[in-house]
């Protein structure tokens, strides 16, 4: 199957600062990623797609100013969290559709931990 | 409005307990449905990619069917390793890439 990397793996902050997430498709050119968030024991909930050369799109809900998402290449999306508050601790998830959207993988996951 | 309902919520097998989820979807096409395993703070690991009614898919102790209103992860002699959160998640026929995600069924197996 195709491989997903997420960068950094676990993150602590204080309040008030931003982190940056990576994300990279490692065997596959994506146009579209999607990152989702997930609390404990709930399922996934999609924030946005990020679209390779043009502006995410958010899903209902989700600051676009807060959660800043840019798709840099074929293979790699990033998540900012601009000025994290500790609502913001959560897990972080990205993924990628692969052969047309048949499959989608997902990356390892970023736990984000904001004191 | 596609929605993946997936029960039971829990289950608690013995090791050797064969047993089976469930996936209730209701989509305006399917495109495909998804089984994802996801352990307790890792991201969710594909398992199977079914595409139409009748097909059937097997991994290990694993086997997942799938009918017009609904899919199963059958899994025989489960063992504790099996143990993790399984995930169902379809993708219509429109043409978003966006899969809809069950909640998931947290399944524990006791040796």
């Amino acid at each position: 199957g195709a491989v997903v990397s997420q960068h950094p793996s676990w993150v602590i902050c204080k309040s008030g600062t931003s982190v940056k997430i990576e994300c990279r498709s490692l065997d596959f050119q994506a146009t579209t990623m999607f990152w989702y968030r997930q609390f404990p024991k709930q399922s996934l909930m999609l924030m946005a797609t990020s679209n390779e050369g043009s502006k995410a799109t958010y899903e209902q809900g989700v600051e676009k100013d807060k959660f800043l998402i840019n798709h840099a290449s074929l293979t790699l999306s990033t998540l900012t969290v601009t000025s994290a508050h500790p609502e913001d601790s959560s897990f972080y998830i990205c993924s990628g559709p692969y052969g047309g959207g048949r499959e989608q993988y997902f990356g390892p996951g970023t736990r984000l931990t904001v004191t | 409005e596609d929605q993946v309902t997936q029960s039971p919520e829990a289950l608690r097998l013995q090791e050797g307990e064969s047993s089976s989820l469930n996936c209730s979807y209701t989509v305006s096409g399917l495109r495909g449905l998804f089984w994802y395993r996801q352990d307790p703070g890792k991201g969710p690991e594909f398992l199977f990619t079914l595409y139409s009614a009748g097909e059937e898919k097997e991994k290990e102790r694993l086997k997942a069917t799938l009918t017009k209103k609904e899919s199963f992860l059958h899994i025989t002699a489960p063992k504790p390793e099996d143990s993790a959160t399984y995930l169902c998640a379809v993708l219509d026929s429109g043409g978003s890439y966006i899969p809809t995600f069950g909640r998931g069924t947290s399944l524990i197996v006791h040796p």
